[in-house]
This record gives structure tokens, sequence and C-alpha cells, in this order.
């Protein structure tokens, strides 16, 4: 079974900053897809971006952009000129390549932006 | 755009007693799954239904069921509930490969 690791329950960054979530993973599969979600207060889940394992190019989506070391099995969020609507947990999650197979979450980090 | 719809978006409910949760997916999704979220928690995976039929299965109890039905909505039926079933209840919806678009949840609380 496939695990996501997230090694940092919570980390604080200061508006206009920037700040990186971690996330590893561990998989025997080649192909997958990887993704961050956050959940504000709201507790909605939104998607924030997202990673197909055989594109080498990190994906990038505004202020959001992902460091994805295949190799290594790491996939790092960064937020840049972080701000105060980016205060939520966010998850990262793994998922296998076909239609149907269910997101695996690691345990989220809770993040903290401060004015 | 139109999003994936839960229904209730609160319920309440006894020990013992019965439960069904609906989700109405986004117009042309043919998945969805269902995820269950304790307080604190991260979402655990527990059915999905792929053109009606069941893809995939994770921590699913026994007495709860989900189906599929012809129009693409879904309904998690929940049994013989306990306390432990107190949670955030969340429907997703994708279609091919893409990626998985979530309601806004039921939050069921059992007293």
């Amino acid at each position: 079974a496939q695990t996501v690791t997230q090694s940092q329950p919570e980390m604080s960054v200061q508006e206009a900053e920037t700040v990186t979530l971690s996330c590893t993973y561990d998989t025997s599969e080649s192909d997958y897809y990887l993704f961050w979600y956050k959940q504000p207060p709201s507790r909605q889940m939104i998607l924030v971006i997202r990673q197909e394992a055989y594109k080498q190019q990190n994906a990038t989506e505004n202020r959001f952009s992902v460091n994805f070391q295949k190799a290594a099995k790491s996939f790092s969020l960064k937020i840049s000129d972080s701000q105060l609507g980016d205060a939520a947990m966010y998850f990262c999650a793994y998922r296998r390549p076909n239609s149907g197979y269910a997101l695996n979450f690691g345990k989220g980090t809770s993040l903290l932006v401060t004015p | 755009a139109a999003g994936v719809i839960q229904s209730p978006r609160h319920l309440i409910k006894e020990k013992r007693e019965t439960a069904t949760l609906k989700c109405y997916p986004i117009p042309r999704h043919d998945t969805v799954y269902w995820y269950q979220q304790g307080p604190g928690q991260d979402p655990q995976f527990l059915i999905s239904f792929y053109e009606k039929m069941q893809s995939d299965k994770g921590s699913i109890p026994d007495r709860f069921s989900a189906q599929q039905f012809s129009d693409y909505h879904s309904e998690l039926n929940m049994s013989s509930l306990e306390l432990g079933d107190s949670a955030l209840y969340f429907c997703a919806s994708s279609s091919l490969n893409q990626p998985q678009h979530f309601g806004d949840g039921t939050r069921l609380s059992i007293l």
C-alpha cells in the first residue's frame, strides 16, 4: 500500500513571505498522480495543485508551485507571497493512475499565516 | 461552475439508528468517491464507483453500504450507527484521470 508522510504538523509564515511544505511518499509504481489539497476552517477540500509522475516539469498554479523529486519520492509545496487566506490545513495526496482509485492522504500540515 | 452537491449538510442521529447520505456529482463526471474524516484526522477512503459499478474499496465497515444510480448520484447507507461514526463525510467526483473535486461534506453527529 502506498503511504504519504507529512513530517511538519504545523508551519508558520509571515504575510508576503514564502513557505515550503514537505511531503514524501512510498510506492513501487512508476506511474501515479500527486496532489495538494487545502482545507480551510470551513472544512471544504480544495484542490491546490496536481502533478503527474511521468512529467518532469514541476507544476505551477499562480503563487503555488511544487518541487517534485521522483527518485527521492518527494513532493513539496511552495507558497509564495503568502496571504492571510492561505491559512489552512494542507494535505498531500497520492493516487494510482486509473480512474476510480482513491486518494491516500498524509496527516496534513496546519499552516498559520501571521500579519 | 457546478460543484458536487451533498445532502444533508448536517445530520444528528442516535446510536443504533440508520442514516443515508446523498451525493450528486458534477455533471458528466462518471466516478464518485466517499471519504470519512474524523476530528483532527485526514480523510479516509471508504468506497468508489465508476459507471455505477464499485471500482475501489477502502476501510468501509460492513454496516455501511453504497451505490451509484443511473443518474450517477450516489448514496451512502449507514446502519447500527456508533459513536465512532461521528465524522465529516465527503463525496468527491471525477472524470477520466482528472482530479477529484469534493463536495462540502455532511457532518454526522451520533448522540
